[in-house]
C-alpha cells in the first residue's frame, strides 16, 4: 500500500464545475504540500498545509491530520486548470518529500 | 520568489554516454537538492539526496556510481547519468528547500536511444 493516495485517478468536468481531489496519508507528516504539474512536467507549488484551510484564489487546501486526510478543491474550473495535481507528504526528516500518483485533471470548454 | 533553474529540459543521448543535469538555485542558498525521477503515469520517486560540501545520500536500488551527484556549492547541485542505457529514459527534477518551501526545477527529459 502507498504511503500517499490519491482519488480520483482521472477526472474530467466540464468548465465551472466545482471539482475536488482527494489525499490519503499513513504515516506521520510536519506538513503536505499540493503541487500542480504541467504537461511538459514542469512542477508548481500550489500549497504547504500543516493544519485547517488555505485558500489561493479560485484554489482551496484543506488538511485533517487526525484522519490523515487533505483534499484540495478548485472552485469554477477552468480549462486552463487542466493538469495533474499531485500529493506529496513531508515526514519531517531528511527525506524529501514522498508523493501520490497524482490526479490528471481535464476541464472541458 | 525562490526559484530553482534546471539545465537541460530535454536530452536526447545514444546508449553508452554520460549525461548531466545541473540545477540552480538563482536566489537563495540551497543546502539540501533533492533529486527525483519519473517515469510515465508514475510517481515521483526520491533518487537522492545530496547535500553542499558532503556525500549523497541514495535511496534503495539507486546506483550511486551510475547516478552522479555532485553538491560542490551551495547554488549547484548537478546529477550525472553515466553509460545511459534505454531504460534510464525518464523524467528527472530536482527540489530545494528555500525560504518558501520546496521549490522544484522545471525537470529534464532524458531520452535513451
Amino acid at each position: 500500500k502507498n504511503e500517499v493516495e490519491q482519488s480520483p485517478q482521472n477526472l474530467t468536468a466540464q468548465e465551472g464545475e466545482f471539482i475536488t481531489i482527494n489525499c490519503s496519508y499513513s504515516v506521520g507528516i510536519s506538513a503536505l504540500h499540493w503541487l500542480q504539474q504541467h504537461p511538459g512536467g514542469g512542477i508548481v507549488s500550489l500549497f504547504m498545509l500543516s493544519s485547517g484551510k488555505k485558500k489561493h484564489g479560485r484554489l482551496i487546501a484543506t488538511i485533517n491530520i487526525q484522519e490523515k486526510h487533505s483534499s484540495l478543491h478548485i472552485t469554477a474550473s477552468h480549462p486552463r486548470d487542466s493538469a495533474v495535481y499531485i500529493c506529496a507528504v513531508d515526514r519531517g526528516g531528511a527525506d524529501g518529500l514522498t508523493f501520490g500518483k497524482g490526479t490528471h485533471l481535464i476541464i472541458q470548454p | 520568489g525562490a526559484v530553482v533553474s534546471q539545465h537541460p529540459s530535454w536530452v536526447i543521448c545514444k546508449s553508452g554516454t554520460s549525461v548531466k543535469i545541473e540545477c540552480r538555485s538563482l536566489d537563495f542558498q540551497a543546502t539540501t537538492m533533492f533529486w527525483y525521477r519519473q517515469f510515465p503515469k508514475q510517481s515521483l520517486m526520491l533518487m537522492a539526496t545530496s547535500n553542499e560540501g558532503s556525500k549523497a545520500t541514495y535511496e534503495q536500488g539507486v546506483e550511486k556510481d551510475k547516478f552522479l551527484i555532485n553538491h560542490a556549492s551551495l547554488t549547484l547541485s548537478t546529477l550525472t547519468v553515466t553509460s545511459a542505457h534505454p531504460e534510464d529514459s525518464s523524467f528527472y527534477i530536482c527540489s530545494a528547500t528555500g525560504p518558501l518551501g520546496y521549490t522544484f526545477g522545471s525537470g529534464t527529459r532524458l531520452t535513451v536511444v
